[in-house]
């Protein structure tokens, strides 16, 4: 079975700082990685996904995630970041041929201005 | 275009009536995901269609729990003798093909008096 482990909870932040949400994933097999970010009272939205190729995947509204096999780990990534990336940010994993996502715990993104 | 929709948007019932949440994909969309988020448990898959049939129905957590799709469009999420742990925003989802990228619906607000 699969597991994703968001590491922080909470992340504060002060705007044009960059920031890291880690996650690390379990599985024994190979998975497909997404980002999905849910920002106050809205549904979740795909930030970003990593199904194969570069590793290095990017949104386009500034953030990146780097798939690491060694490491099990899909962190998400920005250099810069601005008031309106308030929201809770959840990794999530799905096993190639399967179809369900596995989510993390989340982790809550605050801007401080 | 229009995205998955979900209604009602809040249901508030009493502890052992029964509840039904309807889901609209997005049209052509051949996959149906439901979930659900509560603060305790997090995001959780709970069944998967794809047409009517459900091939993954791991989620469900009891017999309480059931849902149908009809027509490969509209599905309906039933939960017979409504506890209170059932209290949770139920999310459904659709995606094109597998693997593709899953989109939310607003999710629906179960409250069990």
């Amino acid at each position: 079975a699969q597991s994703v482990t968001q590491l922080d909870s909470q992340v504060p932040v002060f705007e044009e700082a960059p920031v890291e949400l880690r996650c690390n994933y379990s599985s024994s097999v190979s998975v497909y990685l997404f980002w999905y970010v849910q920002y106050p009272n809205q549904g979740l939205q795909l930030l970003l996904k990593y199904l194969s190729g570069s590793t290095l995947v990017e949104s386009i509204n500034g953030f990146e995630a780097e798939f690491n096999k060694s490491q099990t780990s899909f962190h998400l990534r920005k250099p810069s970041v601005h008031i309106s990336d308030t929201a809770e940010y959840f990794c999530a994993v799905s096993r190639l041929g399967a179809q369900k996502l596995v989510f993390g715990q989340g982790t809550r993104l605050t801007i401080n201005p | 275009g229009a995205g998955v929709s979900q209604s009602p948007s809040n249901k508030v019932t009493e502890k052992g009536k029964d509840v039904e949440l309807r889901c609209d994909p997005i049209s052509g969309h051949t996959a149906l995901y439901w979930y659900r988020q509560s603060l305790g448990q997090g995001l959780e898959f709970l069944i998967y269609f794809q047409g009517n049939s459900a091939p993954d129905k791991s989620g469900l957590p009891s017999d309480r729990f059931s849902a149908e799709r009809t027509g490969g469009s509209v599905s309906t999420l039933t939960i017979q003798r409504t506890q209170q742990e059932d209290s949770a925003v139920y999310l459904c989802a659709s995606s094109f093909g597998v693997p593709d990228t899953q989109y939310f619906g607003p999710g629906t607000r179960l409250t069990v008096l």
